[in-house]
């Protein structure tokens, strides 16, 4: 079976350009979180979806960074303008999640904005 | 405040030593769920045990164990007889409730482990 599908796998931009990150979360998890990997502040959770809609976006940075989920089985993160303290690796990770069950995290999506 | 702490940021031993990763978490909640996740070089995170609050039975699984004490809120992590494979980072995660919309995790700063041959 698929895991949870991530691309792109590297993005490299400029300052002040438009960045889309897509999930493809694992077929039946109901759902599905974005978190953002760096060296100086670890694993953050920007936000996560039950049954597609967002339970919690509090970790979301700042109005720059929007997320959607319009079907169970795609979720995008985006990221206008992107800065370079955007540079991180973005994981998309999934769940059924209202048992608590284990995360399945995808291979991440390494940015490095310029 | 933390709601999962690894006090451990890196830790070194030789190939064969057993190593012990720390856990403590912090919650009110009487049904919870520790996690724990390893991180190789590689980048993807892959998913080693799921343990509920109700359940402080010790586990092993092969070289790996877990040490469940709730009256100390840890979730401590052996791996026994190390080796170079083992080298990663180490994540410890807390899920609270079951609120029937879907649970936060919350991730501790991970432990990197380098197992020196």
């Amino acid at each position: 079976d698929a895991g949870v599908i991530q691309s792109p796998r590297h993005e490299v931009t400029e300052m002040g350009q438009e960045v889309t990150l897509r999930c493809k979360p694992i077929s039946g998890h109901n759902s599905l979180f974005w978190y953002r990997q760096t060296m100086m502040r670890g694993l953050e959770l920007l936000i996560y979806f039950n049954n597609n809609v967002p339970i919690d976006d509090s970790g979301m940075p700042e109005d720059r960074f929007s997320a959607k989920m319009p079907n169970a089985s795609f979720s995008t993160l985006k990221i206008q303008p992107s800065e370079p303290r955007d540079s991180a690796v973005y994981f998309c990770a999934s769940s059924f999640g209202a048992t608590n069950e284990k995360l399945f995290f995808g291979s991440g999506t390494q940015l490095s904005v310029l | 405040a933390q709601k999962v702490t690894q006090a451990q940021t890196e830790i070194s031993v030789v190939e064969k030593e057993d190593v012990t990763l720390d856990c403590v978490y912090e919650t009110r909640d009487t049904t919870y769920y520790l996690f724990w996740y390893k991180q190789p070089p590689s980048g993807e995170l892959v998913f080693l045990i799921r343990r509920n609050s109700f359940d402080e039975q010790n586990e092993i699984s092969g070289r790996y164990s877990w040490n469940f004490q709730k009256s100390t809120s840890s979730f401590n992590f052996t791996i026994t007889a190390s080796q170079v494979v083992d080298s990663a980072v180490y994540f410890c995660a807390l899920s609270e409730g079951s609120t029937g919309t879907g649970n936060q995790f919350y991730f501790g700063t991970g432990t990197s482990l380098t197992v020196i041959p």
